[in-house]
């Protein structure tokens, strides 16, 4: 199955607060696991990717922590601001085991409080 | 400035009325795909390309067709919409197919089909 399940839906963070979204998957084909960011109106952005040889990415405020046992991730947003508002996609894809496909969970709806 | 152009942005069309989404990139990337996005339900890949000629399925390819003659260009086609293909729909290239580091994403293409 090559399901990748997402949550929280939505999540509602105060301004200089930790925002987590954590991301499950089944297929042990996958070895890539980006987060994209998408703001109203615009496509996605590659905002950090992590493969399963670490278990740890960090790029500035966000940081991708990788269970390879637990076939889970997630993203942590510190000192989250109103600027971080946006819709959040976790992603799973494989090389030549898993396809070339992208799998992408729901999504996460993001709004920082100022 | 590197690209994924789509066209159009916005289309109303009735069903069964064959229709054709473009999508281009001057990136000169091997890889190419086609995604549709609805609420709740995240991305879900319709086709991708790794190379001209070179096409295949994702996860919902039903009432669509690709085709990849030239390296750039990856439109989409719907021979017969239906309602349900109501949907917002983009277009995604990155580089090596063995490399998965950046997949950038096109404006997006919102279609309504009457």
């Amino acid at each position: 199955q090559q399901q990748v399940k997402q949550s929280p839906q939505s999540l509602i963070v105060q301004k200089g607060g930790i925002s987590i979204i954590n991301c499950a998957y089944e297929n042990t084909a996958f070895d890539y696991f980006p987060w994209y960011q998408q703001f109203p109106g615009k496509g996605p952005a590659l905002l950090i990717a992590i493969r399963p040889d670490v278990s740890e990415k960090k790029e500035g405020r966000f940081t991708i922590s990788f269970n390879k046992s637990a076939k889970q991730f997630s993203l942590h947003i510190m000192d989250s601001q109103p600027g971080d508002s946006a819709t959040y996609f976790c992603a799973a894809s494989g090389g030549r085991t898993g396809g070339f496909k992208t799998i992408f969970g729901a999504g996460t709806r993001l709004f920082v409080k100022a | 400035e590197a690209q994924v152009t789509q066209n159009p942005r916005y289309l109303i069309t009735v069903t069964g009325k064959k229709l054709t989404v473009t999508c281009s990139q001057n990136m000169n990337h091997e890889y190419m795909s086609w995604y549709r996005q609805d609420p709740g339900l995240g991305l879900r890949q319709i086709y991708y390309s790794m190379n001209v000629e070179v096409t295949d399925k994702g996860d919902v390819p039903e009432g669509y067709k690709v085709s990849r003659k030239e390296k750039r260009n990856f439109p989409l086609i719907l021979e017969s919409p239906s309602p349900n293909q109501t949907s917002l729909y983009f277009c995604a290239s990155r580089g090596d197919r063995r490399n998965q580091e950046t997949q950038y994403f096109g404006p997006g293409t919102r279609l309504l089909v009457l």
